[in-house]
C-alpha cells in the first residue's frame, strides 16, 4: 500500500515565525487533505489538494502530484496553529491512508 | 450543509465489557463511512469502512466489529474489551464519486478508556 511519510515530526516556532510542512508519499494519489488536530482532537479540514496550489489567510499548499510531495506554509504563526498536523492521501479507492503528522508548538 | 455527530464524547470501560459507539450524518445521503483509530500521540489507522448499508470492509484484524444498520448510521461495536482497545475513536465521511473522492469529514471523535 501507499506509504505517507511527513517531515519534521516535531517543530517548535517563536510567534510570528514562518514554517514549512512536507509530505511525501510513495506512489500515485488522486486525493490528498491537510488536517490540523487541535489539542482537543479535533481534526479540522485545511486543504483539499490533489494538485496545484491553494491559499486560505496565513495557510497555504502545494502538491506536486508527478513527484510524490505536497507541502503546507504556515506564515506569521500564532499559538493557535499549536497542535498536529496530519497529511492524508488516496490513491481511487475508498480508503485514505495518514501520514505520522508534524507536532507544532508555537510560542507567545 | 453537512453534519456529522458521534458520541459518547468520552467513554470509561472495564475490560471484558460490550462497546457500542455511534456516529450519525445528516445533509447527506448515501456517504462513505469510516471509522478511524488513534492511538496516543500516534496517526490514524484505518478500521473499517463501509460504500452502503450492510457493507463492511475490515481493515485490521482485531476485537471491534461494525454495522450500517441505515444509511447515514454508522455503529462500532465490541463484545468484550480488552486493555489495547483504549484510544481515540473518530467517525468519517465523504462523498461517493468513484476514482474522486470528495474530502474527509471527521466527527469530534469518542476517547475511550479501557480499566
Amino acid at each position: 500500500g501507499i506509504q505517507v511519510e511527513q517531515s519534521p515530526p516535531d517543530l517548535i516556532l517563536q510567534e510570528g515565525a514562518n514554517s514549512t510542512l512536507r509530505c511525501n508519499f510513495s506512489d500515485s494519489v488522486n486525493n490528498l487533505q491537510w488536517f490540523h488536530q487541535n489539542p482537543w482532537g479535533q481534526l479540522i479540514n485545511l486543504f483539499y489538494i490533489p494538485s496545484g496550489t491553494k491559499q486560505n489567510g496565513r495557510l497555504s499548499a502545494t502538491t506536486v502530484a508527478t513527484e510524490r510531495y505536497s507541502l503546507l506554509y504556515i506564515s506569521s504563526s500564532q499559538t493557535t496553529d499549536s497542535g498536529v498536523y496530519f497529511c492524508a492521501v488516496s490513491s481511487g479507492t475508498y480508503k485514505y491512508i495518514f501520514g505520522t503528522g508534524t507536532r507544532l508548538k508555537v510560542l507567545a | 450543509s453537512q453534519t456529522i455527530h458521534q458520541w459518547p464524547a468520552t467513554l470509561v470501560q472495564p475490560v471484558g465489557s460490550p462497546l457500542s459507539l455511534e456516529c450519525t450524518v445528516e445533509g447527506t445521503s448515501n456517504p462513505n463511512l469510516y471509522w478511524y483509530r488513534q492511538a496516543a500521540g500516534r496517526g490514524l489507522q484505518l478500521l473499517f469502512y463501509s460504500v452502503g448499508i450492510g457493507q463492511i470492509s475490515s481493515e485490521v484484524p482485531q476485537n471491534l466489529s461494525a454495522s450500517r444498520p441505515q444509511d447515514r448510521q454508522f455503529i462500532l461495536s465490541s463484545k468484550k474489551l480488552l486493555l489495547s482497545d483504549s484510544g481515540f475513536y473518530l467517525c468519517a465521511w465523504n462523498r461517493q464519486g468513484g476514482v474522486d473522492n470528495s474530502p474527509l469529514h471527521f466527527g469530534n471523535g469518542t476517547r475511550l478508556t479501557v480499566t
